[in-house]
């Protein structure tokens, strides 16, 4: 199988403080890594696309210093989320996939939560 | 017009019951097609890519038509656990870009 895990998968924060989120294909080198946020009844919306060792892609209106992600590894992304606000709090989702192609399956780990005070 | 559009539901059938879904997207040069399936507050699960000749996974079948830029899911002999939100994903055309849409919610009752 293809096992992406997060972590943590809930975090509880004040408004103001950064946190950090970690995205790891358990049992595959993952090439390519996601970063994606769902708001409640709404559909998930692509927020940057990470290749290891290279700058990460952000998508139209997504603020790259905001949103800090680092892909170290082929098996390792984060997502920080620098001085967070209310208005950040949403259920942020990551996924893998193994190759560069654009029929390449996404794997998706389990989500975080992020409710920031 | 959004790129990805679906009815968001709820479709409330019973046990047993054939569903459809469609699923229209606005770009046509999208390449790739793929229904995946959420369960409450949970992570995306890729149930079945679409291929242009149409395919079929046991009780699931899904067609693309490309005249009319849209994409069908249908359900045969629903089971309560079928009961998820089913959501539309298109390859925008773009480096492995995908678009999401907002999801049918599916309520299968007993």
């Amino acid at each position: 199988g293809a096992v992406v895990s997060q972590h943590p998968s809930r975090v509880i924060c004040k408004s103001g403080t950064s946190v950090k989120i970690e995205c790891r294909s358990l049992d595959f080198q993952a090439t390519t890594m996601f970063w994606y946020r769902q708001f409640p009844k709404q559909s998930l919306m692509l927020m940057a696309t990470s290749n290891e060792g290279s700058k990460a892609t952000y998508e139209q209106g997504v603020e790259k210093d905001k949103f800090l992600i680092n892909h170290a590894s082929l098996t390792l992304s984060t997502l920080t989320v620098t001085s967070a606000h209310p208005e950040d709090s949403s259920f942020y989702i990551c996924s893998a996939s193994r190759g560069a192609g654009n029929t390449d399956t996404q794997y998706f780990g389990p989500g975080t939560r992020l409710t920031v005070l | 017009r959004k790129e990805v559009e679906q009815d968001p539901g709820p479709f409330n059938v019973p046990e047993g019951a054939t569903v459809a879904f469609n699923c229209t997207y606005s770009n046509s040069a999208s390449q790739s097609f793929f229904w995946y399936r959420q369960d409450c507050r949970k992570e995306p699960k890729l149930l079945m890519s679409v291929y242009s000749s149409g395919n079929e996974d046991g009780r699931f079948t899904a067609q693309l038509n490309r005249a009319s830029q849209y994409i069908s899911l249908l359900i045969r002999d629903s089971k309560l656990s079928d009961s998820a939100t089913y959501l539309c994903v298109v390859n925008s055309g773009g480096y492995q870009k995908v678009t999401f849409g907002i999801g049918t919610k599916l309520q299968v009752i007993p």
